[in-house]
């Protein structure tokens, strides 16, 4: 069956860090990977995506490259921001209109 | 539009009570899911519908009940329902065809069960 893995949380960091969160993924066939990011008090929003081994998602500075050797897909950004801190959840999706598997998520909490 | 909305967006009921909430997305998606979160948990799939009928129900209880009227709303009537039903419902939305896309979530209905 399918999994995703995620770093654990909490993550807390200082305004302009590095930022990584692991994700690591086991599937059939070849899955879309998706980042999702959640608000306190709101659903989840699409932050990127990649469809096929090798493509690279990016949205608002965030990037994740989709490594099929490693069955992996980071999340990295360069600078982050006290308006980055939010739950990230990794997602596979391997059907259309299909089930997704999330990971766990991973609280991010950034101090000025 | 590229916008999910959901009512209400909190409800508190009673476990005689009967209500329902509802989902509408106007992006032409022809599918549509429920899920159920649990504070600092991921969400977990209940229902998905494709092209306005069932097509994945995860084993929900009978107290869940869905119904897609037609492709843009979505409901889920409650009935009966036990206190450890409380949780935020999202109702999320997709496009059908081609690579699997990604989801559109509302915002949530925060439910209470007392």
């Amino acid at each position: 069956g399918n999994s995703v893995t995620q770093m654990e949380g909490p993550v807390t960091l200082s305004e302009e860090a590095f930022l990584t969160i692991n994700c690591t993924y086991t599937a059939t066939g070849y899955p879309s990977l998706f980042w999702y990011v959640q608000y306190p008090g709101e659903g989840l929003q699409l932050l990127l995506k990649a469809t096929k081994a090798d493509d690279k998602g990016s949205n608002k500075g965030f990037e994740a490259t989709y490594r099929k050797e490693t069955t992996s897909f980071h999340l990295e950004k360069g600078s982050v921001q006290v308006s980055d801190s939010a739950v990230y959840f990794c997602a596979l999706c391997n059907t259309n209109a299909g089930k997704s598997t999330f990971g766990d998520g991973t609280t991010l909490t950034v101090k000025p | 539009d590229t916008e999910v909305t959901q009512t209400p967006k909190h409800l508190v009921m009673g476990m005689t009570n009967k209500k329902s909430l509802k989902c509408e997305q106007h992006m032409g998606h022809r599918a549509m899911y429920w899920y159920k979160q649990k504070a600092k948990k991921p969400p977990e799939l209940m229902f998905v519908y494709s092209y306005e009928k069932l097509s994945i129900n995860e084993s929900v209880p009978s107290r869940f009940s869905p119904e897609c009227p037609n492709s843009s709303l979505l409901n889920l009537h409650l009935h009966a329902l036990q206190p450890e039903d409380s949780a935020l419902y999202l109702c999320a939305s997709s496009q059908v065809g081609g690579n699997p896309s990604e989801q559109y979530f509302g915002p949530g209905t925060r439910l209470t069960v007392t």
